[in-house]
């Protein structure tokens, strides 16, 4: 089975920062990787897919990236709208979830 | 507009039985595969079951194999999960998700609770 390690699962970011969250693919996956977004009591929310693809009406201060086995998600001047918790997903075989990372306001 | 309802969730007893629906609309629904996906109170996402987009194949995570399947009528666009012998590590909010190119889980439904307990 394919496990996906999150890090950090936390994070306290200013507004106009930028940050980064990272999922460490235990085997190869082949940019089969997707980056959700979740609110407090809200469905997750499709952010980016194929590890760099932003999904259509996401803003552009998102972004994904590859490197080896570790695919990164970056938001770029962080906006007040962007905190909740963003999960990876891996679905090169069959779906496994990285464990989420809980973004807030600093 | 792709949009997936939900519907079933409730309280039951360990070791019963419950079935969740899910009706979707804003797509061609036999062009796509389907999942459930779940979410236990407070934690993360875990994969429940897939099913092709003709019906004729399914897949489960070890955790739920031989307990839950997953189901679909493509004639009136709804898909089903029947869960049975219910333990209380199922306690979730279970997900309909639409599985898109490349196996994109790509559009959610708004969730139904499901609680076993005694």
């Amino acid at each position: 089975d394919i496990q996906m390690t999150q890090s950090p699962s936390s994070i306290s970011v200013s507004l106009g920062d930028r940050f980064t969250i990272t999922c460490r693919a235990s085997q190869d996956i082949g940019n089969y990787l997707s980056w959700y977004q979740q609110k407090p009591e809200k469905s997750p929310k499709l952010m980016i897919y194929r590890a760099t693809n932003l999904e259509d009406g996401v803003p552009s201060r998102f972004s994904g990236s590859r490197s080896g086995s570790d695919y990164s998600l970056t938001i770029n001047s962080l906006e007040s709208e962007d905190t909740g918790i963003y999960f990876c997903l891996q679905h090169k075989q069959y779906w496994t979830f990285g464990g989420g990372t809980k973004l807030e306001l600093k | 507009e792709v949009q997936l309802v939900e519907t079933g969730g409730g309280l039951v007893q360990p070791g019963r039985s419950l079935k969740l629906s899910c009706v979707a609309s804003g797509f061609t629904f036999n062009n796509y595969w389907m999942s459930w996906t779940r979410q236990a109170p407070g934690k993360g996402l875990e994969w429940v079951a897939s099913i092709t987009n003709s019906g004729g194949s399914t897949y489960y995570p070890d955790s739920v194999k031989g307990r839950f399947t997953i189901s679909r009528d493509n004639a009136q666009n709804t898909l089903y999960l029947q869960m049975n012998s219910l333990r209380s590590e199922d306690t979730a909010t279970y997900y309909c998700t639409r599985v898109g190119g490349y196996g994109v889980m790509d559009a959610w439904g708004q969730g139904a609770s499901v609680t076993v307990s005694s």
